[in-house]
């Protein structure tokens, strides 16, 4: 079956600090690859995707590119800001009906 | 425009009682999920529908667990008898239906069983 595997956290930064959150996973076929931000108490809101190997997608500053031949989708940034400190999920979807598969969730805080 | 509306935003129950949780989803969206977050497990779906039709239930709990979809507006998760290891933020999500598309989700349920 799918799965996600996500590097855990807490991970901790300093603001301006170079952020990067592996993330890597198993499926059959040609997976849809997702991050996903949770900011403190709310719900989880679709940060990036890449739907093809070697697509990267891109969203306020963060970037993942879709990693095939490694299974890998890691999320970076250059410079981290206090306001991203949220729980960050990778997630991917194959097949019908958009069943998505999430990683454990990696929580980030940035601090001044 | 609204987004997913979920409806208690906090609930705390005693353990046996009947709980009713409740979803809006997006005008216009398709698919509806239900998830449950905790920190032992994680984001685990439990059901999803498409066009008011379960799809799959595997992440069910079990038979205490139960999930409704009447009409394209209205869903509810309904846990009868409750017990205290059901406490956890339960997550309504909706979306387009097409392939791979956006989930939106809600700003969740916190549920307690005493």
């Amino acid at each position: 079956g799918n799965s996600v595997t996500q590097m855990e956290g807490p991970v901790t930064l300093s603001e301006e600090a170079f952020l990067t959150i592996n993330c890597t996973y198993t499926a059959t076929g040609y997976p849809s690859l997702f991050w996903y931000v949770q900011y403190p108490g709310e719900g989880l809101q679709l940060l990036l995707k890449a739907t093809k190997a070697d697509d990267k997608g891109s969203n306020k500053g963060f970037e993942a590119t879709y990693r095939k031949e490694t299974t890998s989708f890691h999320l970076e940034k250059g410079s981290v800001q206090v306001s991203d400190s949220a729980v960050y999920f990778c997630a991917l979807s194959s097949g019908g009906y958009q069943k998505v598969t999430f990683g454990i969730g990696t929580k980030l805080q940035v601090i001044p | 425009d609204a987004g997913v509306i979920q409806s208690p935003r906090h609930e705390v129950t005693e353990m046996g009682q009947e709980v009713t949780l409740r979803c809006k989803p997006i005008s216009g969206h398709n698919s509806l999920f239900w998830y449950r977050q905790t920190m032992m497990r994680g984001l685990e779906l439990l059901i999803y529908f498409n066009n008011n039709v379960p799809i799959d239930d595997s992440g069910m709990p079990e038979d205490r667990f139960s999930a409704k979809m009447p009409n394209a507006s209205f869903s509810t998760l309904k846990i009868q008898p409750s017990e205290p290891r059901d406490s956890a933020v339960y997550f309504c999500a909706s979306s387009l239906g097409e392939a791979l598309d956006t989930q939106y989700f809600g700003p969740g349920t916190r549920l307690t069983v005493l």
